[in-house]
């Protein structure tokens, strides 16, 4: 098993550019989210999905959309890409909720916004 | 809002000894669960230990153990016997009222 996999690993992109980070597991888990990890801080929720055709928000939804078309992708767009929005993000999954805390991540995918 | 704070940004420790990581949190839920994971260089987060509000007892697995005291809001971590592999940036975490929430990390060096 690959576990969970995330394209690209790098990216740079100019202010106002749009791009989408794609994040792919197959443990056949439920439960999908993405992160995004500033220097010095911890992760915070982007977006999650408790499953194929839903979304919601997390922490810091602002900029970011995502969708979840099949069970075993989850993706997060930035329409219009901001300085500010220059992080790591990450990508996890889970069999069950958050609660449980079982989750898996990816490798992350570090990502400049010039 | 929910907080979690790791007042300790680095802690370094003598392989083979204990070190302890220390993290408070605040939430209004009466209902919650502890974490704390660890991130070592190649930033894979790995689940380390997990703790249920509502369990009075102690976590532990293997060689890591918590110090859960609700009452002060505080979920220190130990770490016995301390290996270089143990060389992270470690993060408590609180799930509660449906959101997760990350403290800031601590960078654990060990010292051959």
């Amino acid at each position: 098993n690959a576990g969970v996999t995330q394209t690209p690993k790098f990216r740079v992109l100019k202010t106002g550019q749009s791009m989408t980070l794609l994040c792919a597991q197959d443990m056949n888990h439920e439960y999908m989210y993405w992160y995004r990890q500033d220097p010095g801080m911890g992760l915070r929720l982007i977006h999650y999905s408790v499953g194929e055709g839903t979304t919601a928000k997390g922490e810091v939804p602002d900029g970011y959309n995502v969708s979840r078309l099949k069970k075993q992708n989850f993706l997060l767009g930035l329409e219009s890409a901001a300085p500010s929005q220059t992080s790591v993000y990450f990508c996890a999954s889970s069999y069950s909720g958050l609660a449980f805390g079982e989750q898996y991540f990816g490798p992350g995918t570090r990502l400049t916004v010039t | 809002a929910q907080t979690v704070t790791q007042s300790q940004p680095e802690m370094s420790v003598q392989e083979a000894e204990t070190v302890t990581l220390s993290c408070t949190y605040d939430t209004s839920e009466s209902d919650y669960y502890l974490f704390w994971y660890k991130q070592p260089p190649s930033r894979q987060m790995i689940l380390v230990i997990r703790q249920e509000a509502y369990k009075q007892q102690n976590a532990t697995e293997n060689r890591f153990s918590v110090n859960f005291q609700k009452a002060a809001k505080s979920f220190s971590l130990k770490i016995s016997d301390s290996q270089l592999g143990d060389a992270a940036m470690y993060f408590c975490a609180l799930f509660a009222g449906n959101m997760l929430t990350f403290g800031g990390g601590t960078r654990l060096m060990v010292k051959p």
